[in-house]
């Protein structure tokens, strides 16, 4: 039973567009979650991360937003370039122990 | 900017060989993980390790096994190859000081294929 879901295997989106990438996670008690960005045949890239005390963190084009009560976490790329076309793993943890990473969606930025 | 190294980066070779996967890290980070992954899948966590002398199996059973004895340096060994064991390899390290908001670090895994 997966406890991080991303039920979207692939998003296409336009160049300049906003990307949204959804995850899903059914532990309550995780604390911190994380965002990786992977390219064919190199390891995930540690992206941007939010704890389970705020509902927002943004770090340059890329925003996440935390909704404790839906137990959802979404991930915005604003705006979307070609070189943001990557898979990108949702990670949750409970207190650094634990980390459990999605399936992953494939994002492709169409110039 | 992590700095977590894997080699090989590629591996190609025939069932029932010896491989050593090497992982090394320079941040000292105490703690060090291996994860599998096959294509479109999550990542499957196989080892970790919270410091020298420290290795525990993950969620995912696997043949493999790995030693810790120095903080920097996490190899995995699996004494025979298999087809099924055709995979990525990914290595991790984190800063368990941190506390809940540990992140961890990837290399940039190897890719293994047994014939």
């Amino acid at each position: 039973d997966q406890q991080v879901k991303q039920n979207s295997p692939s998003l296409s989106v336009q160049e300049g567009r906003i990307s949204i990438l959804n995850c899903d996670y059914t532990n309550s008690m995780f604390d911190y979650f994380l965002w990786y960005k992977k390219y064919p045949a190199e390891g995930p890239t540690f992206l941007i991360s939010i704890s389970s005390i705020k509902d927002k963190n943004e770090d340059g084009r890329f925003t996440v937003f935390l909704n404790k009560s839906a137990k959802h976490l979404s991930l915005h790329i604003v705006p979307s370039q070609p070189g943001d076309s990557a898979v990108y793993f949702c990670a949750a943890s409970l207190y650094g122990q634990n980390f459990v990473f999605g399936p992953g969606t494939r994002l492709s930025v169409l110039p | 900017e992590a700095d977590i190294y894997q080699t090989p980066r590629y591996l190609v070779i025939g069932t029932g060989k010896k491989i050593t996967l090497e992982c090394s890290q320079t941040m000292g980070h105490d703690k060090m993980y291996w994860y599998q992954q096959d294509p479109g899948m999550e990542l499957h966590l196989i080892h970790y390790s919270y410091g020298v002398n420290s290795t525990e199996k993950g969620d995912l059973s696997s043949e493999s096994t790995v030693s810790r004895i120095r903080t920097e340096h996490f190899p995995l060994t699996l004494e025979s190859a298999r087809p099924s064991h055709t995979s990525q390899y990914l290595c991790a390290s984190s800063d368990p000081t941190r506390g809940y908001q540990e992140t961890q670090y990837f290399g940039p895994g190897t890719r293994l294929l047994v014939l």
